[in-house]
């Protein structure tokens, strides 16, 4: 059982390039999230998704897209990599929504922009 | 707005004894969620242990216990006879009404063996 497999780990982009990050779950989740984290700060969320079908922008979404593709996948795209957007991104779902709903998180992807 | 904080940016304890992380937060709600996530070497965040506001009763989870200070806005973890797997980042988190989590910085916990 992977829970949540995220892809690449790591990865360097030039300024201006574009890139998606992908995220699979096999828990049968029906919510999902896009964090990142940075040294020194907690976690912030990008973007999530509620449901299949929906999505919601976070706590810092500018610079950001996102698909829910299924119940299983839930992707985050850079359309134009900013050396801002260096950080490590998360994803992780849950069985719901509530905030009683335990995280499950991805290994993370550690992402260099110059 | 909501925040946490975490006050102590590292932690070094003997292996076999017992630590305090400590975690702060502010929040205007009188219903909400605490936790204790772990992110060792490995990067993926586990969670070690959440906290109920409305119950009263401390949660415990083997060796990981919490010390929940509601008046206070308080939340701190104790990790009894702690062990070289215990070494990690420990980030507290709280989760109101708008399902959203807030994160503390974390604590970096070394262990001496």
């Amino acid at each position: 059982n992977a829970g949540v497999t995220q892809t690449p780990k790591f990865q360097v982009l030039k300024t201006g390039q574009s890139m998606t990050l992908q995220c699979a779950q096999d828990m049968n989740h029906n919510s999902m999230y896009w964090y990142r984290q940075d040294p020194g700060m907690g976690l912030r969320l990008i973007y999530y998704s509620a449901s299949e079908g929906t999505t919601d922008k976070g706590e810092v979404p500018n610079g950001y897209n996102v698909s829910r593709l299924n119940k299983r996948e839930f992707s985050l795209r850079l359309e134009s990599a900013a050396p801002s957007q260096t950080s490590v991104y998360f994803c992780a779902s849950s069985e719901s929504l509530s905030v009683n709903s335990p995280l499950h998180f991805g290994n993370g992807t550690r992402l260099t922009v110059t | 707005a909501q925040t946490v904080t975490q006050s102590q940016p590292e932690m070094s304890v003997q292996e076999a004894e017992t630590v305090t992380l400590s975690c702060t937060y502010d929040t205007s709600e009188s219903d909400y969620y605490l936790f204790w996530y772990k992110q060792p070497p490995s990067r993926q965040m586990i969670l070690v242990i959440r906290q109920e506001a409305y119950k009263q009763q401390n949660a415990t989870e083997n060796r990981f216990s919490v010390n929940f200070q509601k008046a206070a806005k308080s939340f701190s973890l104790k990790i009894s006879d702690s062990q070289l797997g215990d070494a990690a980042m420990y980030f507290c988190a709280h989760g109101g009404s708008n399902y959203q989590l807030i994160w503390g910085a974390g604590t970096k916990l070394i262990i001496k063996p």
